[in-house]
């Protein structure tokens, strides 16, 4: 596609389950990111991938989450057990490689957990 | 650590009017600094960057930054407001050039 596609677009949930949120990035794009942002507040990072592995899992903020990009394209986000403070907007980026001035980010995923 | 203060949660400026969107910023190292920009029902969008070098940025749609080290600001200015500007507006610092650490962020209504 043309740009950064997030599915879905909204997801609602109930308190204690598991939801996965997907990220296809634009063709090519070897840097994943993964960011948060919750209601009145800025993006707060999660996660980066650089192929398939994660450089850098340190803004997850528990081992309920959990991340993959198993062919370094598609990404998953995954939250077990989800909580009520899990609820936000989730947004990915990617870019050519590192290096911000070339990252694209989707329009997120809007989770509720009811 | 580094992170982003964003004076101001909504500006309303009137259309032609300059727009003055502060940011401080705090950073035990030379950060690379950043605004995006965030209309309605899109994904965010890089307005500008600062790496090294020249201390003002120019940026996409008349957008400007000035880096001034010594008061830890990188301020975004546009001289004649647009309606089209308006949109919710962010400052970001990185220490490296991957991690973004974004401010609580601005949004701009521009009156007619």
């Amino acid at each position: 596609g043309a740009g950064v596609s997030q599915t879905p677009s909204n997801k609602v949930t109930e308190k204690g389950k598991y939801v996965e949120l997907r990220c296809d990035p634009i063709s090519g794009h070897t840097a994943l990111y993964w960011y948060r942002q919750s209601l009145g507040q800025g993006p707060e990072f999660l996660i980066y991938f650089q192929g398939t592995g994660a450089a850098d899992d340190s803004g997850l903020p528990n081992d309920r989450f959990f991340a993959v990009r198993p062919e370094g394209s598609v990404s998953t986000l995954k939250i077990q057990r989800t909580e009520r403070g899990d609820s936000a907007v989730y947004l990915c980026a990617s870019s050519p490689s590192t290096g911000h001035t070339e990252a694209f980010f989707g329009q997120g995923t809007r989770l509720t957990v009811v | 650590a580094q992170s982003v203060t964003q004076l101001g949660s909504h500006v309303s400026v009137s259309e032609g009017a300059l727009v003055l969107l502060r940011c401080n910023y705090s950073s035990s190292v030379p950060p690379y600094l950043f605004w995006y920009v965030q209309y309605p029902n899109q994904g965010l969008q890089l307005l500008l960057k600062y790496t090294t070098g020249a201390t003002l940025v120019k940026g996409i749609n008349g957008f400007e930054a000035e880096f001034k080290k010594s008061e830890t600001s990188f301020h975004l200015t546009k001289p004649s407001a647009h309606m089209s500007d308006a949109a919710e507006y962010f400052c970001a610092v990185s220490p490296n050039d991957y991690k973004l650490s974004f401010g609580a962020g601005t949004t701009v209504t521009v009156r007619a």
